[in-house]
């Protein structure tokens, strides 16, 4: 099945600063998602992006398919950014979302 | 609330003994998925619907693990003879292109 990779798995952050996450994947997809799943263990959607850019606030996406990888940016970091992202995709060959196994962020004040 | 439901919450049973976790997903959602989280790692694809007829299991479920999707709404996931391995999140996701995770059902077998 479809390999997904994440990095880095752990990060720190201070208030303020900002962080790039990544996902990379070894085969052609037709589903990339970003989810954060929250202390509560809720997996909030981030991003449907099985290809280009897309932005919502002060978070953005970027999914470059034909070198199958995509990059999450948080920017101006909060507290409640905390929790655990995750990449999922879906290889075209099938139905799955494949989850990586996440990057845990901690944002300090 | 129109978001994917899942009952109960929380369920704790005895080993040996026989659970089922129902999801209803949004409405018109044709894809239907569940998946088990485990504590640290990421959620696991069991099985996959898509409306009514089930389309993809995960080699790793073992039979005593079965779902169902009648009519294409909701979904029950059944687990037989629990054992303590079985301990963790269900999850169920619904969606047509984009999925969405319903907040789960913990199981606790003792």
């Amino acid at each position: 099945g479809i390999q997904v990779e994440q990095s880095p798995p752990d990060l720190i952050l201070q208030e303020g600063a900002n962080s790039t996450l990544r996902c990379n994947f070894s085969d052609s997809v037709n589903n990339l998602q970003w989810f954060h799943q929250n202390p509560w263990g809720q997996l909030i959607n981030l991003f449907y992006i099985p290809s280009g850019t897309k932005q919502n606030g002060r978070l953005s996406a970027t999914t470059v398919a034909t070198e199958r990888y995509s990059l999450l940016y948080i920017s101006s970091s909060q507290t409640t950014d905390s929790g655990v992202y995750f990449c999922a995709v879906a290889s075209d060959s099938g139905y799955a979302l494949n989850f990586g196994k996440g990057t845990s962020l901690l944002v300090t004040p | 609330d129109t978001g994917v439901s899942q009952n109960p919450r929380h369920k704790i049973t005895k080993r040996g003994q026989n659970v089922t976790f129902r999801c209803d997903p949004i409405s018109e959602h044709n894809r239907l998925y569940w998946y088990r989280q485990t504590l640290g790692q990421g959620p696991e694809f069991l099985t996959y619907f898509q409306n009514e007829a089930q389309l993809e299991k995960s080699r790793l479920l073992s039979d005593r693990f079965s779902a169902e999707r009648p009519k294409g709404s909701f979904s029950t996931l059944e687990i037989q003879r629990t054992e303590q391995g079985d301990s963790a999140m269900y999850l169920c996701a619904s969606g047509n292109t984009e999925a969405f995770f319903g907040q789960g059902t913990r199981l606790t077998v003792v």
